[in-house]
């Protein structure tokens, strides 16, 4: 099993911030990676998958980097509808497995 | 415009089944290798399953090897999820979902709305 560190848990920001979200893997999956959102009561939704590649529809303040074993979500300039919790995920080797989450909440 | 929408859910004792239905539209259904991920109340989330387009591969969470079973009728456009000896830890929303690209298995590309699976005595 491939195990995820996302950090931090937590991240208070404005309207305007830039935001990092990163996630270490306990073995190399390439660019096996996967990036969500999730808005409260509502379904993840797909932001980046091959650790860089932008969803089609999703805003280009949005982009993803590495390879290997650390990745990284950059939101460039923070919205109001950024608001929301957001999970890295492995999908290089079954099973497939998911970070804890990112909230980011407003400061 | 894809649409994935589950049935089935509610509250079970503990040992005992549940069928999950997940009926999909707006796309070609037998194209499409398609999961189910759950979320625990308050937590994040936990890929259960997946079954290729084909049927040919099916693959499980250790959580729940030997007790769910995934499976789909391509004729009826529906996913499956046949969940027995279920335990209280089992109680979550469990989402459908299809991958995102034509006959890989490349994550996942779209989600249901989710049904709540609770397991009570």
């Amino acid at each position: 099993v491939i195990w995820m560190t996302q950090s931090p848990s937590l991240f208070s920001a404005s309207t305007g911030d830039r935001v990092t979200i990163s996630c270490r893997m306990s073995q190399g999956i390439n660019s096996y990676l996967a990036w969500y959102q999730q808005k409260p009561g509502k379904a993840p939704e797909l932001l980046i998958y091959a650790a860089s590649t932008l969803q089609s529809g999703v805003p280009s303040r949005f982009s993803g980097s590495g390879s290997g074993t650390d990745f990284t979500l950059t939101i460039s300039c923070l919205q109001s509808e950024d608001f929301a919790t957001y999970y890295c995920q492995q999908y290089y080797s079954f099973p497939w497995t998911f970070g804890q989450g990112t909230k980011v909440e407003i400061k | 415009q894809v649409q994935l929408v589950e049935s089935g859910g509610g509250v079970v004792q503990p040992g005992r089944s549940l069928r999950l239905s997940c009926a999909a539209s707006g796309f070609t259904f037998s194209s499409y290798a398609m999961h189910w991920v759950r979320q625990a109340p308050g937590k994040g989330l936990e890929w259960v399953t997946l079954i290729s387009y084909d049927e040919n591969n099916k693959y499980y969470a250790d959580s729940v090897k030997g007790r769910f079973t995934i499976s789909r009728d391509n004729s009826k456009n529906t996913l499956y999820l046949q969940m027995n000896s279920l335990r209280t830890e089992d109680t979550a929303v469990y989402y459908c979902a299809r991958d995102r690209a034509i006959e890989e298995m490349a994550t996942l590309g779209s989600w249901g709305q989710g049904t709540l699976v609770t397991v009570s005595s």
